[in-house]
């Protein structure tokens, strides 16, 4: 079963805070793994993204660090605002899914100022 | 526009009834993608259009859902004979046939 388990469902950070997002995965052939940023009523957008080639990539305030023998990795927000409240989705994808991604259930996070 | 369009942006119907949502996806992009969101669900994959090969139709759920591309661009994805539970928003997604996926605001159908 090709699947990426995502947790929690919901989290709650204070402002200045560090919100972590886990996801976790099955298939061993799968080699990108991105995360997207949904605002409601807009569509996802990508936000960071990593290959299994390193084990972390941070980009501002975003980092991703990737547990290759875990088949696991994760989402920080280092000094989470509350511009930052949105859903955040993992997602997974290798050569033998063509393009498409296989998603995470999302994580709903809200930031209290 | 530059970005992926998706129209109706909402649709209210009737049990039963068949609907069509429309999906533009950027200019030049090969590959195209619908996916399904449920209240409090993730994101589910239906179906993946690239180039001129066969569609990955592997995330239907039913025979009462298709999609069609036509000339390599504008998508239609039909729901037949809706049911309660085909309410959900509609996300349609294009790229270069790998890496980001770009995609327009969704249609949100409601079936009552």
């Amino acid at each position: 079963q090709q699947q990426v388990k995502q947790s929690p469902q919901s989290l709650i950070v204070q402002k200045g805070g560090i919100s972590i997002i886990n996801c976790a995965y099955e298939n061993t052939a799968f080699d990108y793994f991105p995360w997207y940023q949904q605002f409601p009523g807009k569509g996802p957008a990508l936000l960071i993204a990593i290959r299994p080639d390193v084990s972390e990539k941070k980009e501002g305030r975003f980092t991703i660090s990737f547990n290759k023998s875990a088949k696991q990795f994760s989402l920080h927000i280092m000094d989470s605002q509350p511009g930052d409240s949105a859903t955040y989705f993992c997602a997974a994808s290798g050569f033998s899914q063509g393009g498409k991604l296989i998603f995470g259930q999302g994580t709903e996070l809200s930031v209290k100022p | 526009g530059a970005g992926v369009s998706q129209s109706p942006s909402n649709k209210v119907t009737e049990k039963g009834k068949d609907v069509e949502l429309r999906c533009d996806p950027i200019s030049g992009h090969t590959a195209l993608y619908w996916y399904r969101q449920s209240l409090g669900q993730g994101l589910e994959f239906l179906i993946y259009f690239q180039g001129n090969s066969a569609p990955d139709k592997s995330g239907l759920p039913s025979d009462r859902f298709s999609a069609e591309r036509t000339g390599g661009s504008v998508s239609t994805l039909t729901i037949q004979r809706t049911q309660q539970e085909d309410s959900a928003v509609y996300l349609c997604a294009s790229n270069l046939g790998a890496g980001e996926l770009f995609f327009g605001e969704g249609s949100r159908l409601t079936v009552l």
